[in-house]
This record gives structure tokens, sequence and C-alpha cells, in this order.
């Protein structure tokens, strides 16, 4: 499978708890994006990476939310001292480099906070 | 920023009819509309997308159409059957790679 890839699929934890999902884009994709969706919503948009520079952050990201892409490949999206809030369905995609290129999503990580 | 809204939430089609989803958006420099599909616990699967400027696009019996002028788009599925089922999103964006979301709707087709 060629697909966007995301690990875990689902991941379940206490409030206060750090928590750090993995993506591994469409190896020919050098953007990878990140987006968080809530229940009977569509995905908000987090931030995304060209290789491995952060070039946008939406105000949805706090500063308890933290995005890695060291070699330009996978990413890690962190969450510090997670709030009830933070349970959501956390959403990767990639696209190929340009404007208006089409963005490819994976399965996504269902993170439960209790 | 953008802000999309979509109409309906649900739709019920009887299989063989023709379902109409329509978005608008705020932003006049948004140039790009592609349009999800995400069926139950599974990641949103691009089904078609649009570019400002052409008006219309179709591919077998998925059809989309955009009115700039008008600020608004939409999803025309014929022919509509069992498997189309799902929660179908539209989405704009003005370039700059982040896309805005509708808030999505949930799409049955009764056989």
């Amino acid at each position: 499978d060629t697909g966007v890839s995301q690990d875990p699929r689902h991941k379940i934890t206490k409030r206060g708890q750090n928590v750090t999902f993995r993506c591994d884009p469409i190896s020919e994709h050098n953007r990878l994006y990140w987006y968080r969706q809530t229940l009977g919503q569509g995905p908000e948009f987090l931030t995304y990476f060209q290789n491995e520079a952060q070039l946008e952050k939406s105000r949805l990201l706090s500063d308890r939310f933290s995005a890695e892409r060291p070699k330009g490949s996978f990413s890690t999206l962190e969450i510090q001292r997670t709030e009830q809030g933070d349970s959501a369905m956390y959403l990767c995609a990639s696209s190929f480099p340009g404007n208006n290129q089409p963005q490819h999503f994976g399965d996504g990580t269902r993170l439960s906070i209790l | 920023g953008e802000n999309v809204e979509q109409h309906p939430s649900t739709l019920s089609v009887q299989e063989g009819d023709s379902a109409v989803i329509k978005c608008t958006y705020s932003d006049s420099a948004s140039n790009y509309f592609p349009w999800y599909k995400q069926e139950l616990g599974k990641r949103p699967q691009l089904i078609i997308d649009i570019r400002s400027n052409v008006g219309e696009k179709k591919d077998q019996r998925i059809a989309v159409t955009l009115n700039k002028t008008a600020k608004h788009f939409s999803l025309h599925i014929t022919e509509t059957q069992p498997e189309d089922s799902a929660v179908y999103f539209c989405a704009a964006s003005t370039g700059a790679n982040n896309l805005f979301f509708g808030t999505g709707t949930r799409l049955t087709v009764i056989p």
C-alpha cells in the first residue's frame, strides 16, 4: 500500500498525558499536512510542511501542540498535557509541491481523552 | 479567513436518482475546490476537484460546477448507487494549500 499511513489508529489516554502520532506520506510527496476532525465536522487545518520546513501553522495549534518532520519524510504530531477538548480524529495528508495540488489523506488517528 | 458553507446536511435519494450538494465560499481569492467522500471510520477520499479557470468538470457519474461570480460550487451525482452512501465534504483553497472544509453532507442512497 503506497498511500498515506498513520500510526496508531486509535489512542486512549488520560487527561494530562502526552501523546505522539506518526504520519508516513506518499513517498513522492514532499508536502505534508495535519488536520483535526471532530464528530460531524469537516477537517480543520492545523499545519503543513514542505520537506522539513514547517511553513504554516493554524491558530488552532496551541502551544501544547508541536509537529516535526526532521528528515522531510515522516512527521510526528505531539500533544502535551492533553485536555478533553483534544479528543478528535487527527488526519494527515500529503501532496506534490505547488499550488492546488490534490491532497491525499491517511486513515487518521482517533484520540480519546478519558 | 475562508468560510465554506455546505447544504444540505443530510440527503436521502432513491437508487438511480440524482443527488446534488451545494457549497458557498466567502474568499474571492479561492481558486481550488476539491470534493471528498468519507465512509464511516475511513479516510476522506478525493473524488473530484475543479480549479477556478473552468466552470464544470465531469468524471463518469460525478460532476462539479463552479460559479465564481456567485461564489458557489456544486457536486452532482447521477444514477446513484447504494455504495455512494457516505459523507461528502466540499473544500476551498486560495492556493496556499490549506483546505477549508464544509461541514459535510450525509448522503443515503435507498435501494
